[in-house]
């Protein structure tokens, strides 16, 4: 199956601090990243999808200006968390799909290995 | 409501017993449906797809009711390596995205 990455895979960081997240697909084009966050026995949010080349859609209830995503090529997207704090901390696992998922509903999205955040 | 509802478990089950996970959606525009199973500290990974006429796919199988909204998970001759979440997934295309349960802790023990 397609491989997609994500870097780092676990990071440490002090309160006001902004950490960015990488997302690779290594053998294919994504034409969409979708971004999730896990909190601790919760299920996986979708926090935004993002496709190549064009300004990522956020669910409601998450903060564009806090959870930056650039999706710059078919084969990267990047999240950055803004001045992160303490409630931040979760596990932010990205997925990608070659073919959009609009109207293909059974696209399959491939999952990123995770990233696990701490903020102290 | 949540969008997707399984109960959490944990399902505690001797290897080789059979145990049976069940989920219900609140969306009628769901369109495809999943069980992805998820270790600890990791990613999700497909388990398998749903459909309308059942399917199986060597120990596990899955069923979708789509006039009750309920989607069922079977595991049969249950192996120490099945112990895991088992979350319920559901494609809604009007949305295009894919919605989660919380997932159904399952532990098999000897």
């Amino acid at each position: 199956g397609a491989v997609v990455s994500q870097h780092p895979s676990r990071v440490i960081c002090k309160s006001g601090t902004s950490v960015k997240i990488e997302c690779r697909s290594l053998d294919f084009q994504a034409t969409t990243m979708f971004w999730y966050r896990q909190f601790p026995k919760q299920s996986l949010m979708l926090m935004a999808t993002s496709n190549e080349g064009s300004k990522a859609t956020y669910e409601q209830g998450v903060e564009k200006d806090k959870f930056l995503i650039n999706h710059a090529s078919l084969t990267l997207s990047t999240l950055t968390v803004t001045s992160a704090h303490p409630e931040d901390s979760s596990f932010y696992i990205c997925s990608a799909s070659a073919s959009g998922g609009v109207g293909a509903s059974t696209d399959t999205q491939y999952f990123g290995p995770g990233t696990r955040l701490t903020v102290l | 409501r949540k969008e997707v509802e399984q109960d959490p478990g944990p399902f505690n089950v001797p290897e080789g017993a059979t145990v049976a996970f069940n989920c219900t959606y609140s969306n009628s525009a769901s369109q495809s449906f999943f069980w992805y199973r998820q270790d600890c500290r990791k990613e999700p990974k497909l388990l398998m797809s749903v459909y309308s006429s059942g399917n199986e796919d060597g120990r596990f199988t899955a069923q979708l009711n789509r006039a009750s909204q309920y989607i069922s998970l079977l595991i049969r001759d249950s192996k120490l390596s099945d112990s895991a979440t088992y979350l319920c997934v559901v494609w809604v295309g009007t949305a295009s995205k894919l919605t989660f349960g919380t997932g159904t802790r399952l532990q098999v023990t000897l």
